[in-house]
């Protein structure tokens, strides 16, 4: 059963905590992402990776880390320093040869930081 | 600058109807554009693709129109079910492979 997969769905924080959400699949994609999304906004880019070992700062990649050790998992850790943690955050993946190459998206990690 | 913008923000229609939400983009140079549904709670799911050469694309009981002078997209749902609740994204990736997303449609189907 091939798909990407995001745990946990829901997950709540202390102000001052950093907090690491999981983003898996099964794919064989080499390129994965991570966006934000708040109500009445578009998704935006916090970082994305195209290759093992290596990945780049999207739009809004302050207060966030990610890692790319492996081909299948793509963590992203919300820092302390992030001043707007709480959002709905959805990981991508996709192919990385050709243009009509479509992102295939996971059901989503609900963040709220109290 | 690189926008998508859709309109309306949210729409409410009955059962059995037929809709089209708008998508207008400013994007360049462009490659493609994609409209997606995300279902409350859910990641986006593609529905149709479109180049620069497409005019229409179907799937199933959902049309996609492409007007690549004007710089306008449209998504015709035709006999709404419940199911169709769920907001509409339209996103438009340039030749540099740069994605800029809509902020979405809101559809609300009533029985």
């Amino acid at each position: 059963d091939g798909g990407i997969t995001q745990s946990p769905k829901y997950l709540f924080r202390k102000e001052g905590q950093n907090v690491t959400l999981s983003c898996e699949q099964n794919l064989n994609h080499d390129a994965m992402y991570w966006y934000r999304q708040d109500p009445g906004q578009g998704l935006r880019l916090i970082y994305y990776s195209q290759i093992v070992n290596d990945f780049q700062k999207g739009d809004i990649a302050e207060g966030y880390s990610v890692s790319r050790e492996k081909k299948e998992s793509f963590p992203l850790t919300v820092t302390s320093a992030q001043k707007n943690p709480t959002a709905f955050y959805l990981c991508a993946s996709s192919l990385t040869s050709g243009r009509s190459y479509e992102q295939y998206f996971g059901p989503g990690t609900r963040l709220t930081v109290t | 600058k690189n926008q998508v913008e859709q309109s309306p923000q949210s729409l409410i229609i009955l059962e059995g109807k037929n809709c089209t939400l708008q998508c207008n983009y400013t994007v360049s140079p462009f490659s493609n554009l994609r409209w997606y549904k995300q279902d409350t709670g859910r990641g986006p799911v593609s529905l149709t693709i479109m180049t620069f050469s497409e005019n229409t694309k179907s799937n199933g009981r959902y049309t996609a129109t492409l007007d690549a002078d004007t710089k306008q997209s449209s998504l015709h749902i035709t006999a709404s079910q419940l199911s169709d609740s769920a907001s509409y994204i339209c996103v438009v990736r340039r030749r540099d492979d740069k994605i800029i997303f809509g902020k979405g449609t809101r559809l609300h189907i009533l029985p």
